[in-house]
């Protein structure tokens, strides 16, 4: 059974870089028809799609956050991860990693548990 | 980017009674080329990350009980669950899949009476 597991630090300073990693268990990353995506959520603003990426390396961010995301992959290690750059208060959320179907936009029918990063000093 | 709306933002039900959850995009995402709208419904119960229910607006995913049906088409789509169980109590999700970025609705949350 295909398991996601989020893993970061719980607390990061403003103006910091938050990074994750999500690994993949009972299947793997690569080859496969599947996207892997980031997902948050925080009160103020709902659910929110970070973005995504291919096992090849391809990805697909959302506009609103593009200039501060950078999404990669290790196969060897069947992970990916998220860094977002320069996090305010905002970024305060519970962070999702997912298996995304069809492609880098579709919707996600595995989820990792979350992990929840606060921004604060 | 597509705006998703539900409502209502909340309903409180009897067991056994019947819920519906609205669901309307910005624009359409029924894509012609497939005839397929690219809309996702989740379940999210307290503490536990969303699970999807239904994709395609309408295709059960497996292992979902057949009391869940998804229907609609273009921009209006609606979450039916025929007999509320006490385990349906969470919140309800949709989600377009037809354009970037991804985006859900609100949130609609279902109590029980």
């Amino acid at each position: 059974q295909l398991q996601l597991q989020e893993s970061g630090p719980g607390l990061v300073k403003p103006s910091e870089t938050l990074s994750l990693t999500c690994t993949v268990s009972g299947g793997s990353i690569s080859p496969s028809v599947y996207y892997w995506g980031w997902i948050r959520q925080s009160p103020g603003k709902g659910l929110e799609w970070i973005g995504s990426i291919y096992y090849s390396g391809s990805t697909s961010y959302n506009p609103s956050l593009k200039s501060r995301v950078t999404i990669s992959v290790d196969a060897s290690k069947n992970q990916f991860s998220l860094k977002l750059t320069s996090v305010t208060a905002a970024d305060t959320a519970v962070y999702y990693c997912a298996r995304t179907v069809i492609r880098a936009l579709g919707y996600m029918d595995v989820w990792g548990k979350g992990t929840t990063v606060a921004v604060s000093s | 980017d597509i705006v998703v709306t539900q409502s209502p933002d909340s309903l409180a039900l009897s067991l056994g009674e019947r819920a519906t959850i609205n669901c309307k995009s910005s624009q359409s995402v029924l894509y012609s080329t497939t005839n397929r709208n690219y809309l996702a419904w989740y379940q999210q119960k307290p503490g536990q990350p969303p699970k999807e229910l239904i994709y395609w607006a309408s295709t059960r995913e497996s292992g979902v009980p057949d009391r869940f049906s998804g229907s609609g088409s273009g921009t209006n789509f609606t979450l039916t669950i025929s007999g509320l169980q006490a385990e349906d109590v969470a919140v309800y999700y949709c989600q377009q899949y037809y354009s970037s970025p991804l985006t859900f609705g609100g949130g609609t949350k279902v109590e029980i009476k």
